[in-house]
């Protein structure tokens, strides 16, 4: 049962744009959400998150959005750059159950020059 | 470099056999999670130990088996391999015993074959 799942396994976007990704979850008793970076050959990378508390968060041209009633969330990243290529991982943290972070599959941006 | 280390970076062995990675967490981290990424799919949880102690599992199989020393780094065990044991083991680090607002720091990961 993926309870966070990230339903486009990859996107591409020309450099100067918005590259938005998104996110779905199942589990009401989620109450923050991360996103991670990965590049080739490395570990991920936090990037940025949100507790449910929130709807939005920013961090210079990464933007969190979080809607609860739709059990989504999404990445925006503006202006897109082509260092932003690598597999982006959403990440949810279960309260009371064992408050460890259940990640989806992942989407690869691919950034174009 | 994230801080945390982990050794081997890859490693290939034949079915039946019996393999241990490494893990050293970041310095002042007490927590460990370990995390298997199969082909293109994404991070599952494995198992946690925080200060010595196992705080929590998901899924992680029989055969598997993991522990953290004293030095609190932590090794994972996997036995009886299966072709479908291969994977990217990940390892991640934290300070307290729960995920915050900060995630966790991933190690580079081992690159595990099975032949």
């Amino acid at each position: 049962d993926q309870q966070v799942k990230q339903n486009s396994p990859s996107l591409s976007v020309q450099e100067g744009r918005i590259s938005i990704l998104n996110c779905d979850y199942t589990n009401s008793m989620f109450d923050y959400f991360l996103w991670y970076k990965k590049y080739p050959a490395e570990g991920p990378t936090f990037l940025i998150s949100i507790s449910s508390i929130k709807d939005k968060n920013e961090d210079g041209r990464f933007t969190v959005f979080l809607n609860k009633s739709a059990k989504h969330l999404s990445l925006h990243i503006v202006p897109s750059q082509p260092g932003d290529s690598a597999v982006y991982f959403c990440a949810a943290r279960t309260v009371n159950a064992g408050n460890m972070l259940t990640f989806g599959g992942g989407t690869r941006l691919m950034v174009k020059p | 470099d994230s801080g945390v280390t982990q050794t081997p970076k890859h490693l290939i062995t034949a079915t039946g056999q019996r393999v241990t990675l490494r893990c050293s967490p970041r310095s002042g981290d007490l927590s460990v999670y370990w995390y298997q990424q199969s082909l293109d799919q994404g991070l599952q949880f494995l198992i946690q130990y925080y200060n010595g102690e196992e705080r929590a599992k998901g899924n992680i199989l029989e055969r598997f088996s993991a522990q953290q020393f004293p030095d609190l780094h932590s090794e994972l065990n996997l036995s009886s391999l299966e072709l479908g044991d291969s994977a990217l083991y990940f390892c991640a680090s934290s300070v307290e015993s729960h995920a915050t607002l900060d995630g966790y720091t991933f190690g580079s990961g081992t690159r595990l074959t099975v032949v």
